[in-house]
């Protein structure tokens, strides 16, 4: 148990285009979800964590106007970037939280993003 | 604040040679829960264990082990008779069981692992 996938696994787009990410917790519900992004051999960067119902809480320097979460239902959260340039080019990775206290994180494969 | 420090950046060992990785955090909570994430190279992380705060057992799962020291706030992994499959960024992360923060990993830098033939 405890899948989650994520939709698209690569994306190519040209700058200014918006590209819609998805994160699906296959085999259980998810309330919480997070979003993660990832530089060449760097430590997972926390973007936002998303809740269920309720507006994603984003950490400090993230642009929310700029990354847009949406998390629908309890197995379905999307990150859609919006206006994309190629600094937003990165490996982006979901997780959802599950267990007693949902304190454990079980990710998606990732999304690579690369904006020309 | 946490903190969870991974001080070996990279380490390169030769089939069937023992490994350990390090793991120190910083912790102001006395409720909280410790992890290993493996990441290969296709990039998904992959769940490996879970340690609260409360259960200092050691734990073997094959060639794994994991020693969990809270006098040194430490959290280390061996990988016994390492295989080239165990290649891989190895990461360390913290949660607290409470707060505002609740739920939120604070991940090590990660290790890079490269078991050679």
């Amino acid at each position: 148990g405890a899948v989650v996938s994520q939709h698209p696994s690569r994306v190519i787009c040209k700058s200014g285009t918006s590209v819609k990410i998805e994160c699906r917790s296959l085999d259980f519900q998810a309330t919480t979800m997070f979003w993660y992004r990832q530089f060449p051999k760097q430590s997972l960067m926390l973007m936002a964590t998303s809740n269920e119902g309720s507006k994603a809480t984003y950490e400090q320097g993230v642009e929310k106007d700029k990354f847009l979460i949406n998390h629908a239902s309890l197995t379905l959260s999307t990150l859609t970037v919006t206006s994309a340039h190629p600094e937003d080019s990165s490996f982006y990775i979901c997780s959802a939280s599950r267990g007693r206290l949902q304190e454990t994180q079980y990710f998606g494969p990732g999304t690579r993003l690369l904006v020309l | 604040a946490q903190k969870v420090t991974q001080a070996q950046t990279e380490i390169s060992v030769v089939e069937k040679e023992d490994v350990t990785l390090d793991c120190v955090y910083e912790t102001r909570d006395t409720t909280y829960y410790l992890f290993w994430y493996k990441q290969p190279p296709s990039g998904e992380l992959v769940f490996l264990i879970r340690r609260n705060s409360f259960d200092e057992q050691n734990e073997i799962s094959g060639r794994y082990s994991w020693n969990f020291q809270k006098s040194t706030s430490s959290f280390n992994f061996t990988i016994t008779a390492s295989q080239v499959v165990d290649s891989a960024v190895y990461f360390c992360a913290l949660t607290n069981a409470g707060g505002t923060s609740y739920g939120k990993l604070t991940f090590g830098q990660g290790t890079i692992l490269t078991v050679h033939p």
